[in-house]
């Protein structure tokens, strides 16, 4: 079944470490997305993808970058962490106009 | 750009009760509407979507919403809910006009008591 995975699922680091969260999807989608999830605030989007080497920013991208080589692959990359930045990170991929956003299990991300 | 408003934080109701989570939106042109559902440490499940057509949208788990235009409401039912209901909603809405971006709320919880 196609599907699409989050790794880490748990990370814990520093602060002003980089660090990098993979997304990976199957269904070869054209369009990819970065949310993060904090409490009273939703999901909030950081940067989107429309396909190969198309990458946009959201409502919360700084300090977050994105990088689009392939169909399958939508890296995040936090260049230099901030405790602002602990939260849980959500990839989702859709494919066409009707935007059904298929999510992945989110990665937990913790920044001491 | 769009907005949403779930006015509702967390909806507390006994099993069997009916229930209605409210949704509002902000836009200056046609959306498409959508309610996910996330349960404990998980990622988001589409439950339904308002695309065109009819106004009363059914979707899983014996869910359905209401597209109210005049408005600007997209609240979620069930008439009868159960303990496996229990779970975080989201309200989301996106312009019809290109783009794929969806804008959230800002969450209901759902708990459902015996």
């Amino acid at each position: 079944d196609a599907e699409i995975t989050q790794s880490p699922r748990h990370k814990i680091t520093e602060t002003g470490r980089q660090v990098t969260l993979a997304c990976h999807q199957t269904w070869n989608h054209n369009n990819m997305f970065w949310y993060r999830q904090d409490l009273g605030h939703g999901l909030r989007l950081i940067h989107y993808s429309y396909g190969v080497q198309d990458t946009n920013k959201g409502e919360v991208s700084d300090g977050y970058s994105v990088s689009r080589s392939n169909t399958e692959d939508l890296p995040l990359t936090l260049e230099s962490a901030a405790s602002s930045q602990t939260s849980v990170y959500f990839c989702a991929s859709s494919l066409g106009a009707t935007g059904e956003l298929f999510f992945g299990e989110g990665s937990r991300l913790t920044v001491l | 750009a769009q907005s949403v408003t779930q006015l509702d934080s967390q909806v507390p109701v006994f099993e069997e009760a009916p229930v209605e989570l409210r949704c509002n939106y902000s836009s200056s042109v046609s959306v498409y509407l959508f309610w996910y559902v996330q349960y404990p440490n998980q990622g988001l499940q589409l439950l339904l979507k308002y695309l065109s057509g009819s106004t009363l949208v059914k979707g899983i788990n014996g869910f359905e919403a209401e597209f109210n235009k005049s408005q600007t409401s997209f609240h979620l039912r069930k008439p009868s809910v159960h303990i496996s209901d229990t779970a975080e909603y989201f309200c989301a809405v996106r312009s019809t006009g290109g783009g794929n971006k969806l804008t959230f709320g800002t969450g209901t919880q759902l708990k459902v008591e015996l």
